[in-house]
């Protein structure tokens, strides 16, 4: 079985800070990892995806994430928050079925100016 | 390329009747995916095409569920006889067989059922 977990419901950070947004995975078999953005009335976007090879991915945005398998996590990072990425921010997982995704709850971030 | 789109936008219903969602997906895929969202919650697998065959259904789609896809193009997801659990926003998703498969997803329908 599958599953995404995402530490924190709700994230809040200061206009310029980092943003660390955590997500932890099971997979038996090799996973390919996504982070979506959900932008309030708007549908899901890519933000970034690991399939195979450098385990460092970045995305658009500003926004990187870092596949540790030791650690079973793929935490998406941002040096420096701006107001626009106010949204909610969802982690996936695809593995032997690739066609089924499976998410994580969701974090929201906040960013106070 | 237009993306993925979905008709209509929103839906109020009342308990008990039936409702139909239309998904465009993006013009090149064949493979279309439906999920659903509830609130709080990140969106679940529901069912998947490829072509015109529907491959996979999960469990959560009951036997009020019905998704076709007829000539591997647009689908469309009905829910018969509809309960206020049925309320969410359903999802679609399409992709190009092969290579990595990203899937582009739609604005979604959101349902209400009262």
């Amino acid at each position: 079985a599958q599953s995404v977990t995402q530490l924190g419901s709700h994230v809040s950070v200061s206009e310029g800070a980092l943003v660390l947004l955590r997500c932890n995975y099971s997979s038996s078999v090799p996973p390919y990892l996504f982070w979506y953005v959900q932008y309030p009335n708007q549908g899901l976007q890519l933000l970034l995806k690991y399939t195979t090879g450098a385990t460092l991915v970045k995305g658009i945005n500003g926004f990187e994430a870092e596949f540790k398998k030791s650690e079973t996590s793929f935490h998406l990072t941002k040096p420096s928050a701006h107001m626009s990425d106010a949204a909610e921010y969802f982690c996936v997982l695809s593995g032997a079925r690739s066609y089924q995704l499976t998410f994580g709850k969701g974090t929201k971030l906040s960013v106070i100016p | 390329d237009t993306g993925v789109s979905q008709d209509p936008r929103h839906k109020i219903t009342k308990r008990g009747q039936n409702v139909t969602f239309r998904c465009d997906p993006i013009s090149e895929h064949n493979r279309l995916y439906w999920y659903r969202q509830t609130l709080g919650q990140g969106p679940e697998f529901l069912t998947y095409f490829q072509n015109e065959a529907q491959l996979e259904k999960s469990r959560l789609l009951s036997d009020r569920f019905s998704a076709e896809r007829p000539k591997g193009s647009f689908s469309t997801l009905e829910i018969q006889r509809t309960e206020q659990g049925d309320s969410a926003m359903y999802l679609c998703a399409s992709s190009s067989q092969g290579g990595e498969e990203t899937q582009y997803f739609g604005p979604g329908t959101r349902l209400l059922v009262l």
